[in-house]
């Protein structure tokens, strides 16, 4: 079954950028590569996706190694309300039309002052 | 838009019980889904709603769980009876699904259960 793996923890300062990756050596190629973070006490909030391309919206950047195994989320200028924890998520489709959300265990990210 | 609503916020019952949890998509999404997480296990998806139609429920932990979705906008899970190892956090997520489209998934605000 594909899987994601992630590092438990990191940290960054405050205003710098922060680099968060994710490994997915079983992905295959239809699998979307999404990413969510989840604030304390809150459900997850979808951050950014993509297939192949690297792709950049107003939260974060998304770059994707050109053999798809492995991606990095990046945020370009960490703030205190960055903290949460980050998850790489593979966007599974079967045959069938349907697809699955598999969640890896996520990034705990500490923003310091 | 009031995003994903999730009744109730918190849940304390006893073992034995029977809880139902409830969630209210945001309207126009086609698919639902069921996640419960826990420290042990993390976020895991419990059944999945297309159309109101289930479509995967292989993470369903077994015949005590059962979700459904009489209409568009509104789906139930329900727990019976409860055990203590069903302590989680279970939230609802809808989305608008389809073929052409990569959807993006909202989550609701939770609900914690505690089963004593």
């Amino acid at each position: 079954d594909a899987k994601t793996t992630q590092p438990n923890s990191m940290e960054s300062n405050e205003e710098e950028p922060v680099h968060l990756p994710c490994n997915h050596s079983t992905i295959s190629g239809t699998d979307y590569i999404h990413w969510y973070r989840q604030l304390p006490s809150q459900g997850p909030e979808y951050v950014i996706h993509g297939l192949t391309s690297n792709v950049n919206n107003r939260m974060a950047s998304l770059a994707i190694a050109e053999d798809r195994k492995s991606s990095t989320l990046i945020l370009h200028r960490a703030t205190l309300r960055d903290a949460a924890v980050y998850y790489c998520i593979l966007r599974v489709h079967y045959v069938s039309g349907t697809y699955k959300y598999i969640f890896g265990t996520g990034t705990r990210l500490k923003v310091l002052a | 838009d009031a995003g994903v609503i999730q009744s109730p916020r918190h849940e304390v019952t006893e073992m034995g019980q029977e809880v139902t949890l409830r969630c209210k998509p945001i309207s126009g999404h086609n698919s639902l889904f069921w996640y419960r997480q826990t420290m042990m296990r993390g976020l895991e998806l419990l059944i999945y709603f297309n159309n109101n139609v289930p479509i995967d429920d292989s993470g369903m932990p077994e015949d005590r769980f059962s979700a459904k979705m009489p209409n568009a906008s509104f789906s139930t899970l329900k727990i019976q009876p409860s055990e203590p190892r069903d302590s989680a956090v279970y939230f609802c997520a809808s989305s608008l699904t389809s073929e052409e489209y990569t959807d993006t998934q909202y989550f609701g605000p939770g609900t914690r259960l505690t089963v004593l």
